[in-house]
């Protein structure tokens, strides 16, 4: 089975803080992606990347950046967390959604900033 | 990029059907239809996708318009388990960046 690996359920930060979110697929796709979901608002895409180094902005990028070093892993980077950025962030892998291919998603990261 | 329209919430009877409706009247030729199901805290499980014929699978059936602009997940015997936010997403179609665009979701709730 398929499986996308976010390396943290729960955290909790400081505000000003800087905080890492790691997620790691094991199927070699080439599409990555960066969501963050809250009440009343649905999945909202952060960024995503289709290729190593390769990056795009979605919907909602301002206050957070990526990194795609590896295939396999899809980092996302909050420079400086703030209290609005409290929420759950879903990473999300696929090979090519156009031609029909599934999209997997990770069990997702909780995060609170205080 | 094509939109969705599901309604906000739907009650089903265990045992029951559960039709959950969407609309994407502007999907393009080439975008497929996916249906993902999300319970609370947890994150989107795939449940089934289709371009332009009907899809059955162990979880579910699929029924798109024969103009695409509209589908149905059907959820043949509902169970208590079945209780989650439905969302139906399209796929964009001419890109490869495989971009997604999420609606709002349907609350379906299975009564016993």
């Amino acid at each position: 089975d398929v499986k996308v690996t976010q390396s943290s359920r729960y955290l909790v930060k400081r505000t000003g803080e800087k905080v890492f979110l790691e997620c790691v697929q094991d199927m070699d796709h080439e599409n990555m992606f960066w969501y963050r979901q809250d009440p009343g608002l649905g999945l909202r895409l952060i960024y995503f990347s289709y290729d190593v180094k390769m990056k795009e902005k979605g919907d909602i990028p301002e206050g957070y950046s990526v990194s795609r070093e590896k295939k396999e892993r899809f980092s996302l980077i909050l420079e400086s967390a703030s209290t609005n950025q409290t929420s759950m962030y879903l990473c999300a892998s696929s090979s090519r959604p156009s031609s029909g291919n599934t999209i997997y998603f990770g069990e997702g990261s909780w995060l609170t900033v205080v | 990029d094509a939109k969705t329209t599901q309604p906000t919430s739907m009650d089903c009877a265990e045992g029951r059907a559960a039709n959950l409706p969407c609309n994407h009247s502007t999907i393009s030729g080439n975008e497929y239809v996916y249906w993902y199901r999300q319970i609370h805290s947890q994150g989107p499980q795939y449940i089934i996708h289709g371009l332009k014929n009907n899809e059955t699978n162990e979880m579910a059936s699929l029924i798109i318009t024969e103009d695409r602009k509209s589908s149905t997940l059907i959820l043949p015997h509902a169970t208590l388990r079945d209780t989650a936010v439905y969302y139906c997403i399209v796929s964009p179609g001419s890109s490869n960046t495989g971009k997604l665009i999420f609606g709002q979701g349907t609350t379906l709730q299975v009564k016993p």
